[in-house]
């Protein structure tokens, strides 16, 4: 079992829509979640950050947690084209710097 | 303005040669790691160090050799060892403890020609 999962997509919205991105990850120990947006050919880019179950919001971005289900999600409202990129799910456990990343989930939106 | 710089962009290896890749980082941060992506999957971590003249083996070690004389840099030696070395090479960089994500590089694209 890969220690984090994620749908590798792809994901297709037509802009205006809500994307929903899901993550699934195997260490009950994990302590911190992040979302990485990449660009094409480009580096990740750190989105959101979360470290307590529930919702964090930030502008059209909201990170989900539960940490019982070991289930974090990405909900992009109102979708822009801009937004078409390699979402990655990253977990930092609580013992550790090492942080594991998912495969990533390629999300496009429509015009 | 705080950053970590990649260089260089493009490396072309032939086969047979060992190369290096920089990274360097101003953000005053203890802990430097490198990943390996190939198209279309996730970060593999290479090496990783939390302090100067300290560094850790990652998941993909082999073929790769690191340093850590400086705080601020974390060079990469893709050595001939590495049979497969075509890839985006990606520096990140954090602070060591406390729930903080990484800051990552532009990259470097090394191609065996």
């Amino acid at each position: 079992q890969k220690e984090v999962e994620q749908n590798s997509g792809p994901l297709s919205v037509p802009e205006g829509a809500i994307a929903s991105l899901n993550c699934t990850y195997s260490d009950r120990v994990s302590q911190s979640f992040f979302w990485y947006r990449q660009y094409s050919g480009k580096s990740p880019e750190l989105i959101m950050s979360i470290y307590s179950n529930g919702d964090k919001e930030d502008g059209r971005f909201t990170a989900q947690l539960n940490k019982a289900s070991q289930y974090v999600s990405l909900l992009i409202r109102d979708s822009q084209p801009s937004d078409s990129a390699t979402y990655l799910c990253a977990v930092k456990a609580a013992n550790n710097n090492d942080m594991r990343f998912g495969a990533g989930t390629r999300l496009t939106v429509k015009p | 303005d705080g950053g970590i710089t990649q260089s260089p962009k493009y490396l072309f290896r032939k086969e047979g040669q060992n190369v290096t890749l920089s990274c360097e980082q101003n953000l005053n941060h203890d802990a430097m790691y490198w990943y390996r992506q190939d198209p279309g999957q996730g970060l593999r971590l290479i090496y990783y160090s939390q302090i100067v003249n300290d560094f850790q083996k990652g998941d993909i070690a082999e073929g790769y050799s690191v340093s850590r004389e400086k705080k601020e840099s974390f060079p990469l030696t893709v050595t001939s060892a590495q049979k497969n070395p075509t890839a985006f090479y990606l520096c990140a960089s954090s602070y060591r403890t406390g729930n903080y994500g990484y800051t990552f590089g532009s990259g470097t694209r090394l191609t065996v020609v």
